[in-house]
């Protein structure tokens, strides 16, 4: 079966950090671009990172300098390290495949990070 | 940055109405634009690709149109699971690659 699941969420204090992490099966991961988007509960979704199969990658301003993403292909894993975490970071996480035009064909069902004291 | 802006924010409507709805870009996108619907507690679902591109087993009843900087998402005849928020998402800017809309909630009458 084609999927995702991402696993690492949780709840972890203002200043801290956390690693999530995304499984992919069914398909060839190697050859497709990976993201991670997130929602706020009750928000919009807001797109988080970006990494290109030869493994560039590409940030909002929101988060760049304190989030990394990253991928293990030979485990078929997306990765996203999370630092200096804030209030604002609360959201559910998903990770998600980008095909064609750049359009997300594929999600995960979401982790939950909680970023409260 | 290239900003998303839909309208309406939300949206009354019953059953077989026809819906649109409007999703304007901040500067050309050409047809880089994207439309998802999502449900309570689930991940969004692709709807429809480069602006008018039905994805495989979303129902006809589901149609996207235009270019440059406004876009529309059209449903012929709503049915009841169609109740939903609903976003677009623009894939043309290489600096803030994907941005989305604010989204539009579907609710019925």
């Amino acid at each position: 079966e084609v999927q995702l699941v991402e696993s690492g969420g949780g709840l972890v204090q203002p200043g801290g950090s956390l690693r999530l992490s995304c499984a992919a099966s069914g398909f060839t991961f190697s050859s497709y671009d990976m993201h991670w988007v997130r929602q706020a509960t009750g928000k919009g979704l807001e797109w988080v990172s970006a990494i290109g199969t030869a493994g560039d990658t590409y940030y909002p301003g929101s988060v760049k300098g304190r989030f990394t993403i990253s991928r293990e292909n030979a485990k078929n894993s997306l990765y996203l390290q999370m630092n200096s975490l804030r209030a604002g970071d609360t959201a559910v996480y998903y990770c998600a495949r980008v095909v064609g035009s750049l359009h997300f064909d594929l999600w995960g069902r979401g982790t939950l990070v909680t970023v409260s004291s | 940055d290239i900003q998303m802006t839909q309208s309406p924010s939300s949206l009354s409507a019953s059953v077989g109405d026809r819906v649109t709805i409007t999703c304007r870009a901040s500067q050309s996108i050409s047809s880089y634009l994207n439309w998802y619907q999502q449900k309570p507690g689930k991940a969004p679902k692709l709807l429809i690709y480069a602006a008018s591109s039905l994805q495989s087993g979303v129902p006809s009843r589901f149609s996207g149109s235009g270019s440059g900087t406004d876009f529309t998402l059209t449903i012929s005849s709503l049915q009841p699971e169609d109740f939903a928020t609903y976003y677009c998402q623009q894939s043309y800017s290489t600096s803030n690659l994907y941005t989305f809309g604010q989204g539009t909630k579907l609710e019925i009458k």
